[in-house]
């Protein structure tokens, strides 16, 4: 178990709908990270929260928003959905410094569009 | 061409061999090289941690990283059937946003 949780775990919604993905980091972890994880893309990094304020973007939808609360639980937004929009959506955190290299996962949630 | 390059196997050894898994980077900045384990369907595991060029050894595990050559392998000695999963590099520039560049995974069984 490393400490960081998601939920839903499973998500089944229809095409053009809208869901929301919950995060908690570790306990003292101040960076949260999302990714995607699909079978033709492999994982790869959506978007970066430090202590609330966003860090930095990688290949986010604009369709997809995320934020980073006061007391540091993340949600990452997904709306208009598509049918290539179903993955794994994994949730990352870690300590600030020199180690902030080091990202423990959460479970993920696995979303399926139908 | 994509960033980081790993052979996606799938690679089956026999229970107690040496596994070598490996990948390329071609983005210079990367320093922080990691490993991660994934079992079907859950979140990727931190197996191991490094900095820059060298070794690293954690039990069984080893990794090394060559900078000059941008290449990261992973050295799984005595393998176990529980070792069967599939492993992920990953990379990570210096600076404030420490995002992850992955590997696509190669799959491992180890067979009994």
């Amino acid at each position: 178990d490393s400490g960081v949780t998601q939920t839903p775990k499973h998500l089944i919604t229809a095409t053009g709908q809208r869901v929301t993905l919950r995060c908690s980091p570790r306990s003292g972890d101040l960076s949260v990270y999302w990714y995607q994880q699909s079978l033709d893309q492999g994982l790869q990094f959506l978007i970066q929260y430090y202590n609330g304020e966003e860090r930095a973007k990688g290949n986010i939808l604009e369709r997809f928003s995320a934020q980073q609360f006061p007391d540091l639980h993340s949600e990452l937004n997904l709306s208009s959905l598509e049918l290539g929009d179903s993955a794994l959506y994994f949730c990352a955190s870690s300590v600030r410094g020199a180690t902030e290299a080091e990202q423990f996962f959460g479970p993920g949630t696995r979303l399926t569009v139908l | 061409q994509k960033e980081v390059e790993q052979d996606p196997g799938p690679l089956s050894v026999p229970e107690g061999a040496i596994v070598s898994l490996n990948c390329t980077y071609s983005n210079s900045a990367f320093q922080y090289f990691m490993w991660y384990r994934q079992y079907s369907r859950k979140g990727p595991e931190l197996l191991m941690y490094t900095y820059s060029s060298g070794n690293k050894e954690d039990g069984r595990f080893t990794a090394q990283v060559d900078k000059s050559s941008k290449y990261i392998s992973l050295f799984i000695r005595d393998s176990q059937p529980s070792d069967s999963a599939t492993y992920l590099c990953a990379t990570s520039p210096s600076g404030s946003a420490r995002q992850l560049t992955f590997g696509s995974g190669t799959q491992l069984t180890v067979l009994p």
